[in-house]
Parts: C-alpha cells; structure tokens; sequence
C-alpha cells in the first residue's frame, strides 16, 4: 500500500531564507511524486511533479524539490522564501503499477515571516 | 474551461438526511478523482472514475457513499443518511491520459451535518 510522510506539522523561515518542505513516501513499486499547495479558501493547486529522469525538479512560483530513491524522499525547496509563500503544502505518491489512486501526506504548514 | 468546477459550495443538512454533491470535471480529462479533507488534515483518497468506470474505492466509502459517473462527464457523490462524522469537505479532482499526469482539483463542498 501506498504512504506519505510529512513529519513536520509546521515551517516558520524568514522571508529571503531557503526553505525546506519534508515529505518520504511508501510504494511497492516506483513512484510518480507530486507537490500541492492550498490556500485559504481556494483548491489545491499543483506545483510540480517527479516521473523520472533527473531527481531535482522545478515547478511553479520558484519550487523545486529533489528525489531520492535511497531515501525515498521528496522534499520540496526554495531558495528565497517569500511572505506570500505561506500556506497548506501537501506532498502526493502514486505508485505506477497500482493504477491512479493518489495518496496526499497530511500536509506542512509554511509561515513565511517578513 | 475554466477548470473542475464543484457544486454546491456549501451544505447544511440535519442528521440522517441524503445528501449529493455535483462535480464538472475539464471537459478532455477522463479521470476523475473524489477526496474528502477535514480540517488540519490531508486530502483522503475515496474514489476514482476512469470514463464512466468506477475503478476503486476505498474502505472509506461506506455503504451510505456511492459516486456515479453516467456518461463519462460530470460525476455526483451521494450520502444517505447523513451522520455528524460526514462532515468535511468532499474535493474533486480530474486528470488527464497517462498515470504520469497530475490532477486538477475543484474548490470544494463544504458539508456541515447538525
């Protein structure tokens, strides 16, 4: 069966300092990886994703988050954090021999602080 | 297209009440995805349509749930006699060809059970 990890409830980074969103995952298979964000009141957005290839992928709004098998990791990253970054992050897994059931962490709150 | 567009918004209902949400997914997707999320928590996975086909469902899904997606377009998710725990918001998502695609999420029915 399929798991997402977030290990960290909550975030709180400076505005202008890199920032780190955790997620490990679960799968038997290979995973298809996937980041979300949600604002107040407003759906899930997607940001970016992993399927294969190079382990470090970029998305939108300046994310970007690395892959690595050995660790099944999938963090999300930026360089320079910004006040309007702050909101809901969800990381996503859907392992690719199981059809396309997708399974979401319970989410990272990032407060992004001036 | 404007996106997944969900209806309605909100919805009160007393205990023990039917219940049934309507879910427009983008109009080339033939995937499309029902979540329910409650508050602090991540999107947790019910049910999903490949077409007209609904091809799993999750142990979440009790007996009172059932989602139909008649003609490969819109879907509906119904509650039968609602109880107090049905209280969340019930997100839909849809998604396009290929297990490598993400999913695109609608805002959202807000349930209250009172």
């Amino acid at each position: 069966a399929q798991s997402v990890a977030q290990p960290e409830d909550q975030v709180n980074v400076a505005e202008g300092n890199p920032l780190t969103v955790k997620c490990t995952y679960s799968v038997s298979g290979n995973p298809y990886l996937f980041w979300y964000v949600q604002y107040p009141n407003r759906g899930l957005q997607f940001l970016l994703k992993y399927i294969t290839g190079d382990n470090l992928v970029k998305g939108s709004y300046g994310f970007e988050a690395e892959f690595n098998k050995s660790q099944t990791s999938f963090h999300l990253k930026k360089p320079s954090a910004l006040v309007s970054d702050s909101a809901l992050y969800f990381c996503a897994v859907r392992d690719i021999t199981g059809g396309f059931k997708t399974i979401f962490g319970a989410g990272t709150r990032l407060f992004v602080k001036a | 297209d404007t996106g997944v567009s969900q209806n309605p918004r909100h919805k009160i209902t007393k205990r023990g009440q039917n219940v049934t949400f309507r879910c427009d997914p983008i109009s080339e997707h033939n995937r499309l995805y029902w979540y329910r999320q409650t508050l602090g928590q991540g999107p947790e996975f019910l049910t999903y349509f490949q077409n007209e086909a609904q091809l799993e469902k999750s142990r979440l899904l009790s007996d009172r749930f059932s989602a139909e997606r008649p003609k490969g377009s819109f879907s509906t998710l119904e509650i039968q006699r609602t109880e107090q725990g049905d209280s969340a918001m019930y997100l839909c998502a849809s998604g396009g060809e290929g297990p490598n695609t993400e999913a695109f999420f609608g805002q959202g029915t807000r349930l209250t059970v009172v």
